[in-house]
Formats: C-alpha cells, structure tokens, sequence
C-alpha cells in the first residue's frame, strides 16, 4: 500500500521559531510537493521538487524553504514562524510523467502562537 | 492555468446518484481534468481524471462535455463514507513537473 507519511499532525510553535515538517514518501516518486490549506482559499501549493536537490517556487513561496536531501525525503522549514502561517500543510508524492495521480499524506496542522 | 468553477456544496440522499458539476470554460486543449476529494482530516484522494472521452472506474464515473468547458462527476450509488470536499481541477504542466491547482471545491453532504 502506497504511504506519505508526515513527521507531526499537530505542532504548536512560538512567532519567531524556526519550524520543520517532514514528509517521507516510500513509493520511490520523483515528485514531492507541499501544499497549504486555509479555510475559502482551498489548497495552495508552495514548493515542489521533481529530484533530489532540486526545487521550483510554487504559487506562495514567501516565508518558506525547502530541502530534499534524498528522494523520500522532503522537507518544509519556516525560518522565523509568524501567526499566519497557521495553516493545515500538506505532503503529497507523484512519480514522473505529466498524467500521473498525486498521493497525499495526512497532513499537519501547525499553529504559531 | 485554466481555472474551475465549482458550487459550494451539494446535498444528496444515500443509495442515490450524486452528480456534481465543474465548469472549466477556459481549458486547453492538452489540459486534463482531475478529480479529487477530501475526507475531514484527511489528505486529497485522487478518483478519476480524463481528457475528453468519458471515464468510468471502480469509484466514479467522469461526463466531459464535448466542447470540453464543463464536466460532471458521478457517484453512482453515493454512501455517508462519500461526504466530502470534492475537488476538480484542470492539470498545468509547469517546467519537468506539473502542479495541480486546487480551488474551494463543492463539499457533498450525503446523508440518510
């Protein structure tokens, strides 16, 4: 069976921290993305890498990097966490190929207090 | 990016059709259509996508119009398991992968 893992489904964090969340695929997809989820805004997407070490902006990528290290491995850092970036996020995973379903994982829903 | 127009939510009755709709008037041609959905506090699931012939599989059936600006989604014999944020969306290639664009969805309440 197919599995995205994420490392928390709830994390609470102080403005100004610097915040991880991990996303680990075991599918051996080329593809891994991170996403944002706000209430009307719908799913927004922030990074995306298509191999390891590499990276493209997404649609909202102020505030955020990301490091993909290994293949099964991608992860989204906030380096200095601010309140709005309380948000539900995340992790999904697609092998290459235009046409090919994204699997996504539970999700983590962080809050900055 | 072709953008999609969805109705906020939608009710229906277990054990009848649920039938929901997708504008998506500005398409091009090479675009494909996906549907996913989201159970609460779950991920998006994909269920079904299609190019301009009508798809069926073993969770849903996909209706394109032929000038390709609207699709339904069908579930044929919706369950209380099928309430859900149901997603349509219209597939960008964007450089060596491609991004799914996810807009508010229409939020199916199925229910006795």
């Amino acid at each position: 069976d197919v599995k995205v893992t994420q490392s928390s489904r709830y994390l609470v964090k102080r403005t100004g921290e610097k915040v991880f969340l991990e996303c680990v695929q075991d599918m051996d997809h080329e593809n891994m993305f991170w996403y944002r989820q706000d209430p009307g805004l719908g799913l927004r997407l922030i990074y995306f890498s298509y191999d390891v070490k590499m990276k493209e902006k997404g649609d909202i990528p102020e505030g955020y990097s990301v490091s993909r290290e290994k293949k099964e491995r991608f992860s989204l850092i906030l380096e200095s966490a601010s309140t709005n970036q309380t948000s539900m996020y995340l992790c999904a995973s697609r092998t290459s190929g235009p046409y090919n379903e994204q699997f996504f994982g539970p999700g983590t829903r962080l809050t900055v207090l | 990016d072709a953008k999609t127009t969805q109705p906020t939510s939608m009710d229906c009755a277990e054990g009848r059709a649920a039938n929901l709709p997708c504008n998506h008037s500005t398409i091009s041609g090479n675009e494909y259509v996906y549907w996913y959905r989201q159970i609460h506090s779950q991920g998006p699931q994909y269920i079904i996508h299609g190019l301009k012939n009508n798809e069926t599989n073993e969770m849903a059936s996909l209706i394109i119009t032929e000038d390709r600006k609207s699709s339904t989604l069908i579930l044929p014999h919706a369950t209380l398991r099928d309430t859900a944020v149901y997603y349509c969306i219209v597939r960008v290639l964007t450089g060596t992968a491609s991004k799914l664009t996810f807009g508010t969805g229409t939020r199916l309440q199925v229910t006795l």
